[in-house]
């Protein structure tokens, strides 16, 4: 059964950086893309960035600069770190494995 | 960068009523687009791949069709579970960007 799990901090000061985990079971990330998509309170979906099976990244051009993508095969985890937060970062955070399935989602909360 | 446009922005809708949802690519994607179902508080849930490709378990009132830069979702007989957001995005090609999405509300 494929499953996606995020896990991460609830809060998250302005100016830090953010470190999510997205673990993984059913498929392996050798062969299958994980990307992160978020979603601020009452808004819409907003791509943030991929890993594909051959470890290369893409990111939205908009976070590129804040954004990294990376990956741990043997954990079968997906992290994104992304740095210099805001309050307009407060959103749901999901991992999913390309189209279908999604986490559950993880919510941060940029606020001092 | 291509922008995904979708309209309207909202609809309500009568149980057993026909809907058709648009979604815009400022670009030729062919077909590769993707619609989404989000109900509150949960995780969005694919419904179509490449434009008219109804995911498994999906029930076959949902309907996506279109080519190129013009797309709709449409949904036979709509029931009151249908009622969500439904968002399409690029699925071929960085950025997978997604349109600012569609609700549907049952009267």
């Amino acid at each position: 059964q494929v499953q996606l799990k995020e896990s991460g901090p609830g809060l998250v000061q302005p100016s830090q950086t953010l470190s999510l985990t997205c673990t993984v079971s059913g498929f392996s990330l050798t062969s299958n893309s994980v990307h992160w998509v978020r979603q601020p309170p009452g808004k819409g979906l907003e791509w943030m960035g991929g890993i594909w099976g051959d470890g290369s990244t893409d990111y939205n051009s908009a976070l590129k600069s804040r954004l990294s993508i990376s990956r741990d095969t043997s954990k079968s985890q997906v992290f994104l770190k992304m740095n210099s937060l805001q309050t307009d970062d407060t959103a749901i955070y999901f991992c999913t494995r390309r189209l279908q399935p999604w986490g559950q989602g993880v919510m941060v909360t940029v606020s001092s | 960068n291509i922008v995904m446009t979708q309209s309207p922005k909202s609809m309500s809708i009568s149980v057993g009523d026909r809907v058709t949802m648009n979604c815009k690519a400022s670009q030729n994607v062919g077909n590769n687009i993707a619609w989404y179902q989000q109900k509150p508080g949960q995780s969005p849930k694919l419904l179509i791949y490449y434009a008219s490709n109804r995911y498994t378990g999906v029930p076959d009132r949902f309907t996506g069709g279109g080519y190129g830069t013009d797309f709709t979702l449409t949904i036979n007989s709509v029931q009151a579970e249908d009622a969500a957001f439904y968002y399409c995005q690029r699925i071929y090609n960085s950025p997978f960007t997604f349109g600012s999405g569609t609700k549907l509300e049952i009267k």
